[in-house]
């Protein structure tokens, strides 16, 4: 089926440890995001990649990295994990321009924990 | 600075009963507005956008929203809820220049059988 993949979808790491969120899409989407959602806190950007070979810090960057492979796909680094990077995080694609008002398309999610 | 406000965090109603939901937003420019799903353990989903036109839009599964451009409001409503609307309800606003969407705190609504 079309959509967004994320892998994994669970994943427990202790703090100061590393580890790669992978997104991959088969829209041909141009734009592709990385968020957060935590409690009473909504969804907040991480980091976008507008098209391919670009990228953009969002709302709450630190302690993130990304890489924006190909067209097809983004991934976020956390180079050195924390506890209050605890949270799920979702990836997410959609056209540039006027086509995103489509909206977005969300992949499953990673529900990461940082003991 | 760009911010979206959802003012009800948690609402409890009973199945039949009419549902309204509150949506602020401060944006500079030319704004687009989006109201967002996402049921028990799933993904967010589409569930509406304003882009242009009549400021009253119909989306899936009996929902609508209005947007008056001078409240900054894009409030969500349906007449009548049932069990399987429960659910998280997100509110976005953004521009087709960036792509970018700022995202509401959500509200949580859980419909009683």
């Amino acid at each position: 089926n079309a959509g967004v993949t994320q892998t994994p979808k669970f994943q427990v790491l202790k703090t100061g440890q590393s580890m790669t969120l992978q997104c991959a899409q088969d829209m041909n989407h141009n734009s592709m995001y990385w968020y957060r959602q935590d409690p009473g806190m909504g969804l907040r950007l991480i980091y976008y990649s507008a098209s391919e070979g670009t990228t953009d810090k969002g709302e709450v960057p630190n302690g993130y990295n990304v890489s924006r492979l190909n067209k097809r796909e983004f991934s976020l680094r956390l180079e050195s994990a924390a506890p209050s990077q605890t949270s799920v995080y979702f990836c997410a694609s959609s056209e540039a321009g006027q086509g995103y008002g489509y909206g977005y398309t969300f992949g499953s999610g990673t529900r990461l924990t940082v003991v | 600075a760009q911010s979206v406000s959802q003012h009800n965090h948690h609402v409890i109603l009973s199945e039949a009963a009419s549902l309204e939901l509150g949506c602020n937003y401060s944006y500079g420019g030319t704004v687009n507005l989006f109201w967002y799903v996402q049921y028990p353990g799933q993904h967010l989903q589409l569930l509406l956008k304003y882009f242009s036109g009549d400021p009253l839009v119909k989306g899936i599964k009996g929902f609508e929203a209005e947007f008056i451009k001078s409240k900054f409001s894009f409030n969500l409503r349906k007449p009548s809820v049932q069990w399987s609307d429960t659910a998280e309800y997100f509110c976005a606003a953004g521009s087709s220049n960036t792509g970018k969407l700022i995202f509401g705190q959500g509200t949580t609504l859980q419909v009683k059988p």
